[in-house]
């Protein structure tokens, strides 16, 4: 099983929809948990931090659901602009090196069509 | 501005030919490492570093090497290129261990 997964995609909406991302992870003792988006070719960017609470940055809504290792993304009245890869990223929790904690998703592309 | 900077941001090259892309950034930051992101495989990292002098092997070290002499720079050496290190390259930093990366903008190397 691999230490984190995503939805394949891609997803395609028109604007104006409502978008989910989910994520799952393998280690339950991760610490921490983001989402970043990366459009294409350039570096990836943070969007958000997702905390135990549930987090809301305008129309973006994250969640972590630790009992059952995942996070979600939730993105409302989705914009042209919004069009990019999500990456889910989990600090995987204390391991003998600190370095290898980071481990990224394969990535959901998202196109929000006129 | 706090950032990361690479440099180049592109390369074409043979291979063999030994070349070393810089990664420096203005925040401080302990903890740097390296990525590839190549189709289909996502971001792997090449190696990272915990601080000055404090380096390590990531996922796919081989054919690469890295220095961290001083706390904001950490180049990244090819001591013979090969065309399978063709690639998209990613320098990041991060404060502390679980707070998130910054990454710079990429480096596109082509090895012919």
């Amino acid at each position: 099983r691999k230490e984190v997964e995503q939805d394949p995609g891609p997803f395609n909406v028109p604007e104006g929809a409502t978008v989910a991302f989910n994520c799952t992870y393998s280690n339950s003792a991760s610490q921490s948990f983001f989402w970043y988006r990366q459009d294409c070719r350039k570096e990836p960017k943070l969007l958000m931090s997702v905390y135990s609470s549930g987090n809301e940055d305008g129309r973006f809504t994250a969640q972590l659901n630790r009992a059952s290792q995942y996070i979600s993304l939730l993105i409302r009245d989705s914009k042209l602009s919004d069009s990019a890869t999500y990456l889910c990223v989990v600090n995987l929790g204390d391991r003998d090196n600190y370095g290898q904690n980071f481990v990224f998703g394969p990535g959901t592309r998202l196109s929000v069509l006129p | 501005e706090a950032q990361v900077t690479q440099n180049p941001r592109y390369l074409i090259t043979v291979t063999g030919k030994k070349l070393t892309v810089t990664c420096s950034q203005n925040m401080n930051h302990e903890y740097m490492s390296w990525y590839r992101q190549d189709p289909g495989l996502g971001l792997r990292q090449i190696y990272y570093s915990m601080n000055v002098e404090v380096t390590d092997k990531g996922d796919v070290p081989e054919g690469y090497k890295v220095s961290r002499k001083e706390k904001r720079n950490f180049p990244l050496i090819l001591e013979s290129p090969s065309p399978n290190q063709t690639s998209l390259y990613f320098c990041a930093s991060r404060a502390g261990r679980v707070q998130p990366q910054h990454f710079g903008d990429g480096t596109r190397l082509s090895i012919l």
